[in-house]
């Protein structure tokens, strides 16, 4: 059974600082999403990553993935309070490109001032 | 454009009540999907409509839940009767018909179950 496994399940940050989301799955998949999810809000797509080795970054979150390691990571450099969110990894359920997403637990992010 | 919209954002009904959710996707989106989080664990897929035909249905955890998307528009997703575990965050998604590079999945914002 293809599982995603993320961690931490919850981090707590100071403004400034810099961490990292890890995604584990356990199979081969052909994309990896980073989504963020605010509360009662809907799921905003972040990262589609294709290949191995494709990084991503957007603003103050660079991703990451390794196919043979079946890795990906969240990089936040400098946090701000306005990320503080949800967090969520996915992979395509089929293996291909489906939309058939399998999701990780979620990671939520509290940034402090 | 419109996104994804889902209604209704709450619903709160007794043990044994039926209850309808209802998803509009992005207009002209032929794939309609439905995803749910129990309390604490993953999103987790329940099935996926090309249109009005369900193309897959394998996450749909048992026969108390029926989707419907009548005219391969808006989709409903009926809970009946409904039971204490079935409480947790339904997702709908929609994504336009590939062409050439596989289209990613927009979400609505969800709909909040809770079964008391």
């Amino acid at each position: 059974e293809l599982k995603v496994e993320q961690n931490p399940l919850f981090l707590s940050m100071q403004e400034g600082k810099n961490y990292t989301i890890y995604c584990n799955y356990s199979t081969t998949s052909d994309r990896l999403y980073w989504y963020r999810q605010d509360p009662g809000k809907s799921l905003e797509s972040l990262f589609v990553l294709l290949s191995n080795g494709a990084v991503k970054q957007e603003g103050r979150l660079m991703a990451s993935l390794d196919t043979k390691a079946r890795l990906s990571t969240l990089h936040i450099t400098a946090a701000v309070h306005d990320l503080s969110a949800t967090y969520f990894c996915a992979v395509d359920r089929d293996g291909g490109a489906t939309n058939k997403l399998i999701f990780g637990t979620g990671t939520l992010l509290a940034v402090q001032p | 454009e419109a996104g994804v919209t889902q209604f209704p954002s709450h619903s709160v009904i007794e043990k044994g009540q039926t209850v309808t959710l209802r998803c509009d996707p992005i207009s002209g989106h032929d794939n309609l999907y439905w995803y749910r989080r129990v309390m604490g664990k993953e999103i987790k897929f329940l099935l996926h409509f090309v249109k009005e035909s369900k193309q897959d249905e394998s996450g749909m955890p048992n026969n108390r839940f029926l989707a419907e998307r009548t005219g391969g528009t808006y989709s409903t997703l009926k809970v009946q009767p409904a039971e204490l575990e079935d409480s947790g965050v339904y997702f709908c998604a929609s994504s336009p018909k590939p062409t050439g590079f596989f289209p990613k999945a927009f979400f609505g914002q969800g709909t909040r179950l809770t079964v008391v």
